[in-house]
């Protein structure tokens, strides 16, 4: 799997759009991009995934690069209840199952 | 539609003891995971197993046991606990559908289980 970067801490304001960037540009055709959260104690909660196409739902949006090198995930309207560890992971789908890895990720917190 | 449910949420160990999480999904998933959080970390894979009956090692598997005897339980055995198998464990679960392969990658997770070895 492709290996992500992404920045240790962002902070933003409680109503405002949050955009958490994810560097992945070794990603390969076949690999989706995947965002998890998890909230402080909590069991990882799934976002969004998505190949090459911007993708939306009632979460959050993710834009991927035309040359899919990097994406954002974007919370639109940040409440204090999304402050979490934001994971973006790069998958490949098909063939046998094995672990999804999850790395450091950015701990996002929304300010009041 | 509870999901993932982990049984017990907290439990404390001497050195040495035995015992088993269980992890329950209602969701017919064929893929079933556990995974360990220590403090600060991130998740890291114990064991795995993608369908009833097979059980695969995953990233830290030593000092674990698993079993998959039914689709729906996927059980998580310490036979001699020790302090450095304190952490956060977290079952999860996720499942093929037909026409969206990439599903397989779409976990649902429980809400985990403390275990403090002394």
């Amino acid at each position: 799997d492709a290996k992500t970067t992404q920045p240790p801490s962002m902070d933003c304001a409680e109503g405002r759009a949050a955009n958490l960037p994810c560097n992945h540009s070794t990603i390969s055709g076949n690999e989706y991009v995947y965002w998890y959260r998890q909230i402080h104690s909590q069991g990882p909660q799934y976002i969004i995934h998505g190949l090459k196409n911007n993708e939306t739902n009632e979460m959050a949006s993710l834009i991927i690069t035309e040359d899919r090198k990097s994406s954002t995930l974007i919370l639109p309207h940040a409440t204090l209840r999304d402050t979490a560890v934001y994971y973006c992971i790069v998958r490949v789908v098909g063939g046998s199952a094995r672990q999804l890895t999850f790395g450091s990720g950015t701990q996002l917190t929304v300010l009041p | 539609n509870a999901g993932v449910t982990q049984t017990p949420k907290f439990r404390v160990l001497k050195t040495g003891q035995s015992m088993t999480l269980l992890c329950a999904q209602d969701m017919n998933h064929e893929y079933m995971y556990w995974y360990r959080q220590d403090p600060g970390m991130g998740l890291r894979l114990i064991h795995y197993s993608v369908g009833e009956g097979t059980t695969a090692k995953g990233e830290v598997p030593d000092g674990y046991n698993v079993s998959r005897l039914k689709k729906q339980n996927f059980l998580l055995g310490l036979e001699s606990a020790a302090p450095s198998q304190t952490s956060v464990y977290f079952c999860a679960s996720s499942s093929w559908t037909s026409g969206s392969l990439s599903g397989a990658n779409v976990l649902t997770f429980g809400a985990g289980s403390r275990l403090t070895v002394l």
